[in-house]
């Protein structure tokens, strides 16, 4: 079975409650954050991204906020559906650099 | 598009063995990387190549070495397995950044285990 993901902090919801999942970053320089939805078995998979001059960030059924002040951000998935329940990361990179950096992961599980 | 593809899918390996796992991307992306992905850890860097002919370590690069063998494939090889090597890998590629979305495309995966 799948290991990755043991010991990840877990968020549980209702199918249909608002979810939102926080990550705090660590480097004041970075200016650039994506979201990542990983499910079981699966690589990782973009959902959504925000730049550093932005404070939200939009999608389908998605929103990211950014809080360069305290130097956190945050997705909120509206409506949650059983397909939403997964792993997600947020990820940074500083400046030009092609790296990202990851933070560890929340497990959100949608009950029904 | 098959997007990241990796090979093998699962691999169990002896204390000391060798082996190269294999990736290859057809989205005609400069830069490809490597991850290891631990529980209750985020994809930590091993290696990248930012462009074709280029590669340089990450955060772990110790007991790895990379090939960036043309603009498609990037193979990761371990000389000699150990037990800490022990891990789910991840490969990924990103296209030249040219304003928008900055994102890396990641392959599906091999679970390593050495015994």
């Amino acid at each position: 079975g799948e290991s990755v993901g043991l010991h990840l902090p877990t968020l549980s919801v209702q199918e249909g409650d608002n979810s939102i999942i926080n990550c705090a970053y660590s480097n004041s320089a970075s200016d650039y954050f994506i979201w990542y939805k990983q499910e079981s078995g699966k690589g990782p998979q973009f959902i959504i991204d925000i730049r550093s001059n932005m404070d939200k960030r939009q999608g389908q059924r998605v929103t990211v906020l950014l809080n360069k002040t305290v130097k956190h951000l945050s997705l909120q998935i509206a409506a949650t559906q059983p397909g939403d329940s997964a792993v997600y990361f947020c990820a940074e990179r500083a400046g030009t650099a092609s790296k990202l950096t990851f933070g560890t992961g929340t497990r959100l599980q949608v009950t029904l | 598009n098959a997007g990241v593809t990796q090979t093998p899918k699962f691999q169990v390996l002896k204390t000391g063995q060798s082996m190269t796992l294999q990736c290859a991307q057809d989205m005609n992306h400069n830069s490809m990387y490597w991850y290891r992905q631990d529980p209750g850890m985020g994809l930590r860097l091993i290696y990248y190549s930012a462009s074709e002919g280029t590669t340089d370590k990450g955060e772990v690069p110790n007991g790895y070495n990379v090939s960036r063998l043309n603009k498609r494939e990037f193979s990761l090889r371990l000389e000699s397995a150990a037990p800490s090597q022990t891990s789910v890998y991840f490969c990924a590629s990103r296209p030249r950044l040219a304003g928008g979305t900055d994102t890396q495309y990641f392959g599906p995966g091999t679970r390593l285990t050495v015994l």
